[in-house]
């Protein structure tokens, strides 16, 4: 069975500031990573994913993250957050694509001015 | 955006009342997954479906059902609505499971109530 820690419920930040949203996750297998963000009152939209190859990946509005296989982790940074950052996100595992995605539990990012 | 239209967007009802809320893509995906979220738990799954009639469950399946006639259309079925149901229902649909990217595609949710 896989499971992902969100250790952090809420993280509020200043504008411009960086920021960092912790993902740990335990698996028995190779895994794939998701980020997906949650904007108020919409579904869930993919942020970014690991799937293989390099460690570190990049999404198309400054956020990235970094596999750590050593230390189970996934977690999700941005050098410079801005006030439309402001948002639900969520870290999701698969073993690699023959389950269902295992969300965690989400970490709410408040950025403000 | 992915094609999924649920419906309804948001509904009251009462204690022992049957509901059913209805997932549509037009993205002719093979997989459709139903989500509950509630704060504090994330999302956590209920049914999934692998293809039309094909329906397995989740990891909070119970008091629930689901049915797939049409590829297009996955439906999800309170029985006897009860206050912990009360929730924000997600579907989803993903191109495939096995082996894909894995990117699940979401509609807007279901708000439901039930007093």
């Amino acid at each position: 069975a896989q499971s992902v820690t969100q250790l952090d419920s809420q993280v509020p930040v200043f504008e411009e500031a960086p920021v960092e949203l912790r993902c740990n996750y335990s698996s028995s297998v190779s895994v794939y990573l998701f980020w997906y963000v949650q904007y108020p009152n919409q579904g869930l939209q993919l942020l970014l994913k690991y799937l293989s190859g390099s460690t570190l990946v990049e999404s198309i509005n400054g956020f990235e993250a970094e596999f750590n296989k050593s230390q189970t982790s996934f977690h999700l940074r941005k050098p410079s957050v801005h006030i439309s950052d402001t948002a639900e996100y969520f870290c999701a595992v698969s073993d690699r694509g023959y389950s269902t995605l295992t969300f965690g539990k989400g970490t709410m990012l408040l950025v403000s001015p | 955006d992915a094609g999924i239209t649920q419906s309804p967007r948001h509904k009251v009802t009462e204690t022992g009342t049957p509901v059913t809320l209805r997932c549509h893509q037009t993205e002719n995906h093979r997989y459709m997954y139903w989500y509950r979220q509630d704060p504090g738990h994330g999302l956590r799954l209920i049914h999934y479906s692998y293809g039309v009639k094909d329906t397995d469950k989740g990891e909070v399946s119970d008091g629930y059902s689901v049915s797939r006639s049409k590829t297009e259309d996955f439906l999800l079925t309170l029985e006897s609505a009860t206050s912990s149901q009360t929730s924000v229902y997600f579907c989803a649909i993903s191109e495939t499971r096995d082996r894909g990217t894995g990117e699940l595609f979401f509609g807007e949710g279901s708000r439901l109530t039930v007093l």
